[in-house]
């Protein structure tokens, strides 16, 4: 059974750092993974897709990696605003279930 | 383009009530799926519609239906609340149901029962 871990929980950073969210898998079979982007209450808003055959998709200041074999996911956030305070939930896209599997998500304060 | 959209915004019941949940999906989309988020927890996927068929189903009891109209709109009903039933409750529609049609969700509809 596909279990997505995200770390750290909750995280608490100035502006204008450079940070990274991580994000394990336990299952490599899959098709792609997603990066969401969710604010209080909200639904979500996709930042970055990326399949099973790719490494890495850049977006502005974000960029996300993929390792599949090891079962992990970066994403990395350049010169952080206080607009980027947020939860960041990453998905995986599984072959078995043909169904998005989710983290529990990192919770990202950025003040100014 | 209109994106996926989600009714009511919010909603509160109490215990064993019924309740209906509505999703209007991206325009030329045909496939809806449905998640369930609790407080503090990732999205877990509840069921999908595919040209108004149920193609998946999670781990969620039977009090959880759904149904999809010619037009691709989707319900998600649920009967006999019960407490751990409040959440977010999110939509999202995407192309075909295949792997690699992404899909796009709306802004959710918050279930409080007391």
């Amino acid at each position: 059974k596909q279990e997505v871990t995200q770390i750290p929980a909750a995280l608490s950073v100035p502006e204008g750092e450079n940070l990274v969210l991580n994000c394990s898998f336990t299952d490599s079979a899959i098709y792609n993974l997603q990066w969401f982007r969710q604010d209080p209450g909200k639904g979500l808003t996709s930042l970055l897709l990326i399949q099973s055959s790719q490494r890495e998709q850049t977006s502005g200041r974000l960029n996300a990696s993929l390792d599949k074999s090891s079962g992990r996911s970066t994403l990395y956030i350049a010169a952080s605003q206080p607009g980027d305070s947020a939860t960041y939930l990453c998905a995986v896209l599984n072959y078995n279930t043909d169904k998005l599997i989710f983290g529990t998500g990192t919770r990202l304060q950025v003040f100014p | 383009e209109t994106g996926v959209t989600q009714s009511p915004t919010h909603l509160i019941k109490t215990r064993g009530q019924q309740v209906t949940l509505r999703c209007s999906s991206q325009s030329g989309h045909n496939t809806v799926s449905w998640y369930q988020q609790a407080l503090g927890q990732g999205p877990q996927f509840i069921f999908q519609y595919y040209r108004e068929e149920e193609n998946g189903r999670g781990n969620f009891p039977p009090r959880f239906s759904g149904l999809q109209f010619p037009n691709y709109s989707s319900e998600l009903n649920v009967n006999a609340l019960e407490l751990d039933d409040s959440a977010l409750y999110l939509c999202a529609s995407s192309l075909g149901a295949g792997p690699s049609n992404e899909q796009f969700f709306g802004p959710g509809t918050r279930l409080t029962v007391l």
